[in-house]
């Protein structure tokens, strides 16, 4: 089982759609837990963190679930500047971080 | 602020040559990490340094591939001999490592084409 696992997609909607990527780790002892967005031929850059709680930033809303060891990430009110590679990472430990290989999605007007 | 910086940003060489890519850090950062990304397995940690240490290099594929850190400011990634397996886009990140996770900033990457 890999140890980061995501749809890769593509995820193709309409602007303002509502879309939702998922996301399961298979380390039970993983600390923390990071969405990432890669734009096409570009760098990785942190999108957010992920919380037990649950934790929004403007039309983005993450979730954890560390019984199912699933991460998932929602955007609303898509625009097409998202158009991205969202790539789920989790922190097992010290500094090193795991990616899933991401999702692809693309925001059509 | 100067973000962390890679060159060359393209490299395309013939099989069995050596290839040195460069990475400086974010000034301050303590922490640095090589990653390679393809498409078929995603972005991986190759190795990471912290304090210019050598901490993890479990992710270093075989004997050809090398990593130093001389000082705070600069790393290289030398393959030796390259192999057309070895084509990705080799990313560096840098961070500042406390007690917890920090964010790790990437750099733009080096697209690498082993013909």
């Amino acid at each position: 089982r890999k140890e980061v696992e995501q749809d890769p997609g593509p995820f193709n909607v309409p602007e303002g759609a509502t879309v939702a990527f998922n996301c399961t780790y298979s380390n039970s002892a993983s600390q923390s837990f990071f969405w990432y967005r890669q734009d096409c031929r570009k760098e990785p850059k942190l999108l957010m963190s992920v919380y037990s709680s649950g934790n929004e930033d403007g039309r983005f809303t993450a979730q954890l679930n560390r019984a199912s060891q699933y991460i998932s990430l929602l955007i609303r009110d898509s625009k097409l500047s998202d158009s991205a590679t969202y790539l789920c990472v989790v922190n097992s430990g010290y500094s090193t971080l795991t990616f899933g290989k991401g999702t692809m999605l693309l925001v059509s007007p | 602020d100067a973000g962390v910086i890679q060159s060359p940003r393209h490299e395309v060489t013939e099989m069995g040559q050596e290839v040195t890519l460069r990475c400086k850090p974010i000034s301050g950062h303590n922490s640095l990490f090589w990653y390679r990304q393809t498409m078929m397995r995603g972005l991986e940690l190759l190795i990471y340094f912290n304090n210019n240490v050598p901490i993890d290099d479990s992710g270093m594929p075989e004997d050809r591939f090398s990593a130093k850190m001389p000082n705070a400011s600069f790393s290289t990634l030398k393959i030796q001999p390259s192999e057309p397996r070895d084509s990705a886009v080799y990313f560096c990140a840098s961070s500042y490592r406390t007690s917890g996770y920090n964010e790790q900033f990437f750099g733009p990457g080096t697209r690498l084409t082993v013909l």
